[in-house]
């Protein structure tokens, strides 16, 4: 079965400091994977795209990484910010019989000042 | 280009009422999603058309539901008749949706959060 699972469900850090969540999937075949931010009351926006042959890939604060072997991908966050305070979404696109698009659960951010 | 525009953004109904929601996808994307967002079950995907057409609607909850495309640039989510289960954050996204590269990214639309009573 096709699945996106992503942890922690939740995570409180200091404004400043790094973060990693992490995403594991079981779509096969594999076409790409996206992380999406969604900021409380506003639909999802994504951050990052990786196909099968990056292995990290860098947008401002945000670095994915992708580890096609063993179907995981992180989202690091560096020097964190109160506006990282919000919903991260990753999303598999993939599987058989037609190209799906499978979200995961998210995991809820928040960053204290 | 505005983005995707959905009306309304907030609706509160009744138990037993129709409810329409609608959204207006960016000009020359060619696939449009609707989904449900909950607390409890994340996003989920309702159904997408590709080119006007309803390719998946495996994830449409039952009969009350009903999605239609008309044209590239109109969309309709009616629920008839609601119940307070409904109640939630409904998105529309759209996208240039190609065969599998990686120019496939949604563009979400703002929600329409419907609470059903």
């Amino acid at each position: 079965k096709n699945q996106v699972e992503q942890s922690p469900q939740s995570l409180i850090i200091l404004e400043g400091k790094n973060c990693t969540l992490q995403c594991n999937y079981t779509v096969s075949p594999f076409s790409n994977l996206r992380w999406y931010k969604q900021d409380t009351g506003r639909g999802p926006v994504s951050l990052t795209i990786m196909t099968f042959s990056e292995n990290t890939k860098s947008n401002g604060r945000y670095t994915a990484t992708l580890d096609a072997d063993t179907k995981q991908s992180s989202l690091h966050i560096t020097a964190s910010q109160l506006s990282d305070s919000a919903s991260y979404i990753c999303v598999v696109r993939g599987g058989t019989g037609g190209f799906k698009t499978i979200f995961g659960a998210g995991t809820r951010l928040f960053v204290k000042a | 280009d505005a983005g995707v525009i959905q009306s309304p953004r907030h609706e509160v109904t009744e138990m037993g009422q129709e409810v329409t929601l609608r959204c207006k996808p960016i000009s020359g994307h060619n696939s449009l999603f609707w989904y449900r967002q909950t607390m409890m079950r994340g996003l989920e995907l309702l159904i997408y058309f590709n080119n006007n057409v309803p390719i998946d609607d495996s994830g449409m909850p039952e009969d009350r539901f009903s999605a239609k495309m008309p044209n590239a640039s109109f969309s309709t989510l009616k629920i008839q008749p609601s119940e307070p289960r409904d109640s939630a954050v409904y998105f529309c996204a759209s996208s240039l949706l190609t065969s599998g590269g990686a120019g496939d990214e949604q563009f979400f639309g703002p929600g329409t959060r419907l609470t059903v009573l």
